[in-house]
């Protein structure tokens, strides 16, 4: 079975641009997660998404938002692109929510880099 | 608030010697903690999780981790190391929120460098 699968890989853009990501999760997975890591630290949470609706927020300003589809699948958008924007954006997966020690299955990422 | 904390940037240890990678976390109620590996242009590998039970927990590529109460750690271990083992490594506490969420919440990560 495949993964999660993120697209794309690597993205350039330069500030004040506007930026989708997208996310597949794995087959059966209705919890979609977007974290952000800056480069030299840990994963910061962003959003988490159940069954097409917004369940959780991170400290993130409104310049970030996304959506889940009828699919699970799910898109992070980030507009008005600043430099400190620049990191790699992981999606996670899992298969429900509201339990504790549910492991989440992340893909291998989506680069930005501003420029 | 819940954090953990990974007191080591780097690692380094010699191909077939055991290797420990620190972790010691603070939560409020009953920790549930997890072990992810990073190589380099990937995303993150789960490696092992601890809800409850032993404490000692063991999880995929020969790794187990020991959870320690007391001293508030979950250490990973593995008796034997290998080259490939070298990697970025992530302690994380799972948080559920009030709205019936719940996300990681990572500590800064830890170089691990296995030399031949």
């Amino acid at each position: 079975d495949a993964g999660v699968t993120q697209s794309p890989t690597h993205l350039i853009k330069t500030r004040g641009q506007q930026v989708t990501l997208r996310c597949s999760p794995i087959s059966g997975h209705k919890s979609v997660s977007w974290y952000q890591q800056v480069l030299g630290q840990g994963p910061q949470f962003i959003f988490q998404y159940y069954e097409k609706e917004e369940r959780g927020r991170g400290n993130f300003p409104d310049r970030f938002s996304a959506r889940q589809f009828p699919n699970y699948s799910s898109e992070l958008n980030v507009n008005a692109l600043l430099l400190g924007d620049s990191a790699l954006y992981l999606c996670a997966s899992s298969n429900q929510i509201g339990r504790e020690g549910q492991p989440q299955h992340f893909g291998d990422g989506t680069r930005l880099s501003i420029l | 608030a819940q954090s953990v904390a990974q007191p080591e940037d780097q690692v380094n240890v010699a191909e077939g010697n055991p290797l420990t990678v620190k972790c010691t976390y603070s939560v409020s109620g009953n920790p549930y903690l997890f072990w992810y590996v990073q190589y380099p242009n990937r995303g993150l590998q789960f490696l092992l999780k601890y809800i409850t039970g032993d404490n000692l927990v063991k999880g995929s590529y020969g790794f187990e981790a020991e959870f320690n109460k007391s001293q508030t750690s979950f250490h990973l271990k593995k008796p034997s190391a290998l080259v490939s083992d070298s990697a970025l490594y992530f302690c994380a506490v799972s948080h559920l929120f009030s709205g019936g969420y719940n996300k990681l919440i990572f500590g800064a990560g830890t170089r691990l460098a296995v030399h031949p």
